[in-house]
């Protein structure tokens, strides 16, 4: 079964730009979780998407957007690029989200921003 | 709300010798408790998971992790390290309150030498 994937991997954008995220779930997969990692502030929850909906959010601005499809493939939208936003975005799957003792999240690759 | 403590971002062993990676949590209800693993440039790959079925908990790799709960604590060790094993660890916790939301630890890196 194929893992979570996430294009692009890298990704250079100018302050004030906009970009957009790609994850694709483990097939099955329908809950998916965002991720922002950085050396300083570390690993953080941005959002989370089950069936389409946000179900719950982290304490990020609201330039940080995301959308889930039909098909429980994510996207996640940043506008009005700043030097702070560049990171690793990580996303993560798991079967409904619930929390449960067999729903564990599972990883891709991660996209790289860098903004200059 | 949780919370993960790491001790000590970074921890050097020598190839063979004990690996022991120290992490403390805090939650109001029952917990459950991750290891990932994160080489460079890579994703999280999980190592192990305390889903409250047993205490010691074994995962993939040789490691393994105990959850004490007098201690609040869900330390990883192995107990011979090898060089492929030099990469950074997370702690995460999550609580069944109808999401899967980790909160996680700032992260060891685990230095192997020679």
């Amino acid at each position: 079964k194929a893992g979570v994937t996430q294009t692009p991997r890298y990704l250079i954008k100018t302050r004030g730009q906009q970009v957009t995220l790609s994850c694709s779930p483990i097939s099955g997969h329908r809950s998916v979780s965002w991720y922002q990692q950085t050396p300083g502030q570390g690993l953080q929850f941005l959002f989370e998407y089950f069936s389409e909906t946000q179900r719950n959010k982290g304490n990020f601005p609201g330039r940080f957007s995301g959308r889930q499809f039909s098909n429980s493939r994510s996207e996640m939208n940043v506008s009005t690029l700043e030097l702070g936003d560049s990171a690793l975005y990580l996303c993560a799957s798991s079967l409904v989200g619930t929390g449960t003792s067999t729903d564990t999240q599972y990883f891709g690759p991660g996209t790289r921003l860098t903004v200059l | 709300a949780q919370s993960v403590t790491q001790l000590g971002s970074h921890v050097s062993v020598s190839e063979g010798a004990l690996v022991l990676l120290r992490c403390n949590y805090s939650s109001s209800v029952p917990p459950y408790l991750f290891w990932y693993v994160q080489y460079p440039n890579q994703g999280l790959q999980l190592l192990l998971k305390y889903t409250s079925a047993a205490t010691l908990v074994k995962g993939i790799n040789g490691f393994e992790a105990e959850f004490k709960k007098s201690e609040t604590s869900f330390h990883l060790t192995k107990p011979s390290a090898h060089m492929s094993d030099a990469a950074e660890y997370f702690c995460a916790v999550s609580v069944e309150s109808g999401y899967s939301t980790l909160t996680f630890g700032k992260g060891t890196m685990l230095l192997v030498s020679p």
